[in-house]
């Protein structure tokens, strides 16, 4: 597609469950970024990649949060051990690269729900 | 640290007529860019506009101008002839360019445009 892709675009799990969610960056880019966005806040950075790596990690609050890149393209950000209050909006973006003036362009988000 | 500041919660203006919307921001670094973006119920980030801190005019884009007073620290937007449409979060948000491609958000606003 044209767009940042992200899936799914609803998840609903219980407290303690494991959970993916999957960004598919405009193609070309090589910055991916995710965020987290809670009700009425803005997006609160947590990771972004250059290509396959993790070039600033510093956004990911605790060890239960991981996310991978492997092929430089397609981003899986993992939440092991879901709690209550990783409930929100994970939104991903990516950009032509990381270093450039131009601006990120975001997905829709994927909101998920630990009940 | 670096930290984006919206101080309007929320704002209202009235159909066709112009509305400023606050952002300060603050960073000791020389390089960075600052950006708006808009944000439907749909949930989607919508880039608007780009300043970079080395630009010496104020940038536009259609009804959108960035009001950028670089010694104040402060970007405000400007959004000329309030359209329904334009009902919406909007969020404030920077770059600093030696710490790669994160951008930084504000809390937002709320904008709601009467007819």
């Amino acid at each position: 597609g044209a767009g940042v892709s992200q899936t799914p675009s609803n998840k609903v799990t219980e407290k303690g469950k494991y959970v993916e969610l999957r960004c598919d960056p405009i193609s070309g880019h090589t910055a991916l970024y995710w965020y987290r966005q809670s009700l009425g806040q803005g997006p609160e950075f947590l990771i972004y990649f250059q290509g396959t790596g993790a070039a600033d990690d510093s956004g990911l609050p605790n060890d239960r949060f991981f996310a991978v890149r492997p092929e430089g393209s397609v981003s899986t950000l993992k939440i092991q051990r879901t709690e209550r209050g990783d409930s929100a909006v994970y939104l991903c973006a990516s950009s032509l690269t990381s270093r450039n003036t131009g601006e990120l362009f975001f997905g829709e988000g994927s909101r998920l729900t630990v009940l | 640290a670096q930290k984006i500041t919206q101080t309007q919660p929320g704002m209202f203006v009235q159909e066709k007529e112009a509305v400023t919307l606050d952002c300060t921001y603050d960073t000791s670094d020389p390089s960075y860019g600052l950006f708006w973006y808009k944000q439907p119920s749909s949930g989607e980030m919508i880039f608007l506009i780009y300043q970079g801190s080395y630009d010496q005019q104020n940038a536009t884009e259609g009804r959108y101008s960035l009001n950028f007073q670089k010694a104040r620290k402060s970007a405000n937007l400007v959004i000329s002839a309030s359209q329904l449409g334009d009902s919406a979060m909007y969020f404030c948000a920077m770059k600093i360019y030696n710490q790669g491609g994160k951008l930084i958000f504000g809390q937002g606003t709320e904008l709601s445009v009467k007819p």
